[in-house]
Protein backbone atom coordinates (compact mmCIF):
# COMPACT_ATOMS: atom_id res chain seq x y z
CA UNK A 1 0.00 0.00 0.00
CA UNK A 2 1.05 3.81 -0.47
CA UNK A 3 2.11 5.48 2.18
CA UNK A 4 2.31 9.35 3.60
CA UNK A 5 2.27 11.17 0.08
CA UNK A 6 3.46 15.01 0.40
CA UNK A 7 3.44 17.11 -2.45
CA UNK A 8 5.01 19.02 -3.83
CA UNK A 9 8.65 17.46 -3.03
CA UNK A 10 10.60 20.68 -4.21
CA UNK A 11 8.85 24.31 -4.16
CA UNK A 12 11.14 27.28 -4.61
CA UNK A 13 9.38 30.88 -4.00
CA UNK A 14 9.81 34.48 -4.08
CA UNK A 15 9.82 36.61 -0.15
CA UNK A 16 6.19 37.54 0.45
CA UNK A 17 4.13 34.75 -1.34
CA UNK A 18 2.31 32.28 -0.16
CA UNK A 19 2.46 28.25 0.10
CA UNK A 20 0.58 25.83 0.37
CA UNK A 21 2.03 22.33 1.08
CA UNK A 22 -0.22 19.04 0.76
CA UNK A 23 -0.31 16.01 2.88
CA UNK A 24 -1.99 12.66 1.61
CA UNK A 25 -1.65 10.18 4.61
CA UNK A 26 -1.96 6.56 4.77
CA UNK A 27 -5.76 5.81 4.56
CA UNK A 28 -7.51 4.97 7.89
CA UNK A 29 -4.68 6.89 9.90
CA UNK A 30 -6.55 9.20 12.21
CA UNK A 31 -3.86 10.93 13.61
CA UNK A 32 -1.71 12.96 11.33
CA UNK A 33 1.18 15.32 12.31
CA UNK A 34 3.12 18.21 11.20
CA UNK A 35 6.87 18.84 11.48
CA UNK A 36 9.62 21.09 10.08
CA UNK A 37 13.33 20.67 9.99
CA UNK A 38 16.10 23.20 9.48
CA UNK A 39 19.61 23.37 9.53
CA UNK A 40 20.18 25.65 12.29
CA UNK A 41 16.53 24.34 14.29
CA UNK A 42 16.85 20.25 13.82
CA UNK A 43 13.01 18.83 14.03
CA UNK A 44 10.41 20.75 15.34
CA UNK A 45 6.38 19.89 15.79
CA UNK A 46 4.12 22.30 14.21
CA UNK A 47 0.50 21.01 14.61
CA UNK A 48 -1.23 17.23 15.17
CA UNK A 49 -4.75 16.80 13.61
CA UNK A 50 -6.73 13.84 15.55
CA UNK A 51 -8.87 13.51 12.88
CA UNK A 52 -10.29 17.32 11.03
CA UNK A 53 -9.67 18.39 14.93
CA UNK A 54 -6.33 20.08 15.43
CA UNK A 55 -6.14 20.06 19.70
CA UNK A 56 -2.79 21.43 19.66
CA UNK A 57 -1.29 24.30 17.69
CA UNK A 58 1.49 25.67 19.89
CA UNK A 59 3.96 24.47 17.74
CA UNK A 60 2.69 26.86 14.84
CA UNK A 61 5.91 29.54 14.65
CA UNK A 62 3.47 32.67 13.58
CA UNK A 63 -0.03 33.70 13.14
CA UNK A 64 1.44 33.54 9.02
CA UNK A 65 1.24 29.63 9.46
CA UNK A 66 -2.34 27.62 9.46
CA UNK A 67 -3.01 23.91 8.82
CA UNK A 68 -6.28 22.27 8.18
CA UNK A 69 -7.54 18.63 7.65
CA UNK A 70 -10.87 17.74 5.64
CA UNK A 71 -12.81 14.45 5.58
CA UNK A 72 -10.10 13.13 8.05
CA UNK A 73 -7.75 12.60 5.32
CA UNK A 74 -5.68 14.82 3.37
CA UNK A 75 -4.07 17.85 4.73
CA UNK A 76 -2.84 20.99 3.97
CA UNK A 77 0.14 23.43 5.52
CA UNK A 78 -0.40 27.09 4.61
CA UNK A 79 2.40 29.63 5.13
CA UNK A 80 1.08 33.11 3.99
CA UNK A 81 3.84 36.56 3.39
CA UNK A 82 6.54 34.05 3.16
CA UNK A 83 10.19 34.90 4.59
CA UNK A 84 13.51 33.80 4.07
CA UNK A 85 13.44 31.90 8.02
CA UNK A 86 10.30 29.49 6.71
CA UNK A 87 13.16 27.47 4.61
CA UNK A 88 12.68 23.94 5.66
CA UNK A 89 12.01 20.95 5.04
CA UNK A 90 8.16 20.45 5.88
CA UNK A 91 7.80 16.93 7.41
CA UNK A 92 4.01 15.53 7.39
CA UNK A 93 3.29 11.94 9.30
CA UNK A 94 0.87 9.39 10.18
CA UNK A 95 -0.83 6.71 12.32
CA UNK A 96 -3.69 4.96 12.78
CA UNK A 97 -4.14 6.67 16.79
CA UNK A 98 -3.27 9.52 18.24
CA UNK A 99 -1.60 7.24 21.16
CA UNK A 100 1.30 5.80 19.01
CA UNK A 101 2.59 9.07 18.08
CA UNK A 102 4.08 9.74 13.99
CA UNK A 103 4.61 6.28 13.00
CA UNK A 104 5.01 7.12 9.01
CA UNK A 105 6.64 10.25 7.71
CA UNK A 106 6.47 11.47 4.06
CA UNK A 107 9.67 12.27 2.33
CA UNK A 108 8.88 16.42 3.12
CA UNK A 109 8.69 19.21 0.71
CA UNK A 110 11.73 21.18 0.50
CA UNK A 111 11.07 25.25 0.57
CA UNK A 112 12.98 27.46 -0.55
CA UNK A 113 12.19 30.84 -0.52
CA UNK A 114 14.29 33.59 -2.11
CA UNK B 1 8.85 20.44 29.15
CA UNK B 2 11.04 17.05 28.13
CA UNK B 3 14.00 17.99 26.05
CA UNK B 4 16.68 15.14 24.11
CA UNK B 5 20.19 15.25 24.09
CA UNK B 6 22.27 13.33 21.60
CA UNK B 7 25.71 14.06 22.77
CA UNK B 8 27.59 12.61 19.66
CA UNK B 9 27.43 14.80 16.32
CA UNK B 10 28.77 12.33 13.74
CA UNK B 11 29.64 8.62 14.52
CA UNK B 12 32.88 6.42 12.39
CA UNK B 13 32.56 2.99 12.42
CA UNK B 14 33.77 -0.48 10.46
CA UNK B 15 31.00 -2.76 9.07
CA UNK B 16 30.85 -5.02 10.66
CA UNK B 17 31.40 -3.71 13.97
CA UNK B 18 29.16 -2.60 16.85
CA UNK B 19 27.50 0.43 17.47
CA UNK B 20 26.23 2.54 20.58
CA UNK B 21 24.24 5.76 19.95
CA UNK B 22 23.38 7.80 22.86
CA UNK B 23 20.16 9.00 23.79
CA UNK B 24 19.70 11.34 27.26
CA UNK B 25 16.47 13.04 28.12
CA UNK B 26 14.70 15.63 30.20
CA UNK B 27 11.50 14.77 32.02
CA UNK B 28 9.19 14.86 34.63
CA UNK B 29 7.89 11.34 34.40
CA UNK B 30 8.64 8.44 32.60
CA UNK B 31 7.97 9.31 29.31
CA UNK B 32 7.31 7.67 25.29
CA UNK B 33 10.68 7.37 23.60
CA UNK B 34 11.59 6.86 20.51
CA UNK B 35 14.59 5.88 17.69
CA UNK B 36 14.01 7.39 13.97
CA UNK B 37 16.75 6.95 10.88
CA UNK B 38 16.67 9.21 7.88
CA UNK B 39 18.35 8.47 4.45
CA UNK B 40 19.22 11.59 2.48
CA UNK B 41 16.46 13.14 1.10
CA UNK B 42 13.68 11.31 3.28
CA UNK B 43 11.60 10.99 5.56
CA UNK B 44 11.90 9.40 8.86
CA UNK B 45 11.71 5.71 9.53
CA UNK B 46 10.60 4.58 12.91
CA UNK B 47 13.19 2.12 14.27
CA UNK B 48 11.36 1.13 17.99
CA UNK B 49 9.79 3.17 20.33
CA UNK B 50 9.29 2.67 24.62
CA UNK B 51 6.26 3.06 25.54
CA UNK B 52 5.99 0.86 29.05
CA UNK B 53 6.89 -3.02 30.35
CA UNK B 54 10.20 -4.12 28.84
CA UNK B 55 13.43 -1.97 28.88
CA UNK B 56 15.01 -3.52 26.33
CA UNK B 57 13.12 -2.68 23.16
CA UNK B 58 13.62 -4.74 20.09
CA UNK B 59 13.18 -3.10 16.76
CA UNK B 60 13.48 -3.58 12.98
CA UNK B 61 16.72 -3.99 10.96
CA UNK B 62 18.34 -5.66 14.01
CA UNK B 63 18.31 -2.78 16.31
CA UNK B 64 17.76 -2.00 20.41
CA UNK B 65 17.66 0.13 22.74
CA UNK B 66 17.65 -0.29 26.22
CA UNK B 67 15.61 2.17 28.88
CA UNK B 68 17.83 3.30 31.66
CA UNK B 69 15.72 5.18 34.19
CA UNK B 70 18.56 5.84 36.15
CA UNK B 71 20.20 7.37 33.81
CA UNK B 72 17.51 9.21 31.71
CA UNK B 73 19.23 7.40 28.94
CA UNK B 74 18.01 5.31 26.03
CA UNK B 75 21.08 4.48 24.02
CA UNK B 76 20.14 2.26 20.46
CA UNK B 77 22.71 -0.69 19.92
CA UNK B 78 23.20 -2.74 17.35
CA UNK B 79 26.05 -5.88 16.95
CA UNK B 80 27.09 -5.71 13.66
CA UNK B 81 26.76 -2.54 11.88
CA UNK B 82 26.48 -3.04 7.40
CA UNK B 83 27.12 -0.59 5.34
CA UNK B 84 23.55 0.23 4.16
CA UNK B 85 22.55 1.28 8.04
CA UNK B 86 24.53 4.84 7.11
CA UNK B 87 22.14 7.54 7.59
CA UNK B 88 21.10 9.91 10.53
CA UNK B 89 19.80 8.82 13.70
CA UNK B 90 17.36 10.87 15.69
CA UNK B 91 16.41 9.97 19.50
CA UNK B 92 12.49 11.70 20.07
CA UNK B 93 10.92 11.89 23.81
CA UNK B 94 6.97 12.45 24.34
CA UNK B 95 4.96 13.54 27.29
CA UNK B 96 2.62 11.37 28.73
CA UNK B 97 0.24 13.06 29.26
CA UNK B 98 -3.45 13.56 26.87
CA UNK B 99 -3.11 16.77 24.42
CA UNK B 100 0.40 16.96 24.45
CA UNK B 101 1.32 14.77 21.52
CA UNK B 102 4.19 16.32 20.07
CA UNK B 103 7.40 14.90 20.30
CA UNK B 104 10.83 16.34 21.16
CA UNK B 105 13.45 15.33 18.90
CA UNK B 106 17.15 15.38 19.33
CA UNK B 107 19.77 17.23 17.38
CA UNK B 108 20.73 13.54 15.35
CA UNK B 109 23.49 11.83 15.13
CA UNK B 110 25.23 11.15 11.84
CA UNK B 111 26.63 7.40 11.33
CA UNK B 112 29.22 7.01 8.62
CA UNK B 113 30.12 3.08 7.94
CA UNK B 114 33.99 2.51 6.45
CA UNK B 115 34.29 -0.53 4.37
Amino acid sequence: GAGVSQSPSNKVTEKGKDVELRCDPISGHTALYWYRQSLGQGLEFLIYFQGNSAPDKSGLPSDRFSAERTGGSVSTLTIQRTQQEDSAVYLCASSLEISNQPQHFGDGTRLSIL
Amino acid sequence: AQSVTQPDIHITVSEGASLELRCNYSYGATPYLFWYVQSPGQGLQLLLKYFSGDTLVQGIKGFEAEFKRSQSSFNLRKPSVHWSDAAEYFCAVGARQSGSEKLVFGKGTKLTVNP
